[in-house]
């Protein structure tokens, strides 16, 4: 089985950078997945990290290191319409290409 | 083109009823999933068809019943429900490799009555 933490919520200001973070226990890592969901849609792929490192695409960045089960989310020059739940997602070696999410961290952003 | 199309949007049904959940995807995916997902809460995995075989049953009970017609497609048919099945229900689909990131579509937003 995994376990999976996220915070449950956090708040940043317009135009600032927040990190979610993401701690994992799983007995075979087989790569993470981060996803933006807002409220009453569907969970929109953000990034993928299988390798230790930082992943970077615009705005969004997505850091892991394997040896201590840890990821962050990085969000730079956040904007109003980045308020949203960010899911952390795990898969499993031999899997079947199974994730298992976190409970999400809600992410609010004001003025 | 990362479309999955779920229909219907919303649904509500009593307990007696027989109703299907469709989901749809043209990007030659070989993997489909469906989750179920409660307010406030993660998405829940519940099955897994891979190239057009169920792969994943995550002991649903019997009154879900999945089926893959063909790769492009995904029925979810349910009956008998109870009003605790009310929820978010998402289909998804993955290339089947590689990365074999999956990509959601909107759901269908169900209501047992």
């Amino acid at each position: 089985g995994q376990n999976i933490d996220q915070p449950t919520e956090m708040t940043a200001t317009e135009g600032a950078i927040v990190q979610i973070n993401c701690t994992y226990q799983t007995s075979g890592f087989n790569g993470l997945f981060w996803y933006q969901q807002h409220a009453g849609e569907a969970p929109t792929f953000l990034s993928y990290n299988v390798l230790d490192g930082l992943e970077e695409k615009g705005r969004f960045s997505s850091f892991l290191s394997r040896s201590k089960g840890y990821s962050y989310l990085l969000l730079k020059e956040l904007q109003m319409k980045d308020s949203a739940s960010y899911l952390c997602a795990v898969r499993e070696e031999g899997g079947g290409n199974k994730l298992t999410f976190g409970t999400g961290t809600q992410l609010k952003v004001e003025l | 083109d990362t479309e999955v199309t779920q229909t219907p949007k919303h649904l509500v049904m009593g307990m007696t009823n027989k109703k299907s959940l469709k989901c749809e995807q043209h990007m030659g995916h070989r993997a489909m999933y469906w989750y179920k997902q409660k307010a406030k809460k993660p998405p829940e995995l519940m099955f897994v068809y891979s190239y057009e075989k169920l792969s994943i049953n995550e002991s649903v009970p019997s009154r879900f019943s999945p089926e893959c017609p063909n790769s492009s497609l995904l029925n979810l048919h349910l009956h008998a429900l109870q009003p605790e099945d009310s929820a978010l229900y998402l289909c998804a689909s993955s290339s089947g490799q590689g990365q074999n990131i999956q990509y959601f579509g909107a759901g269908t937003r169900l209501s047992v009555l």
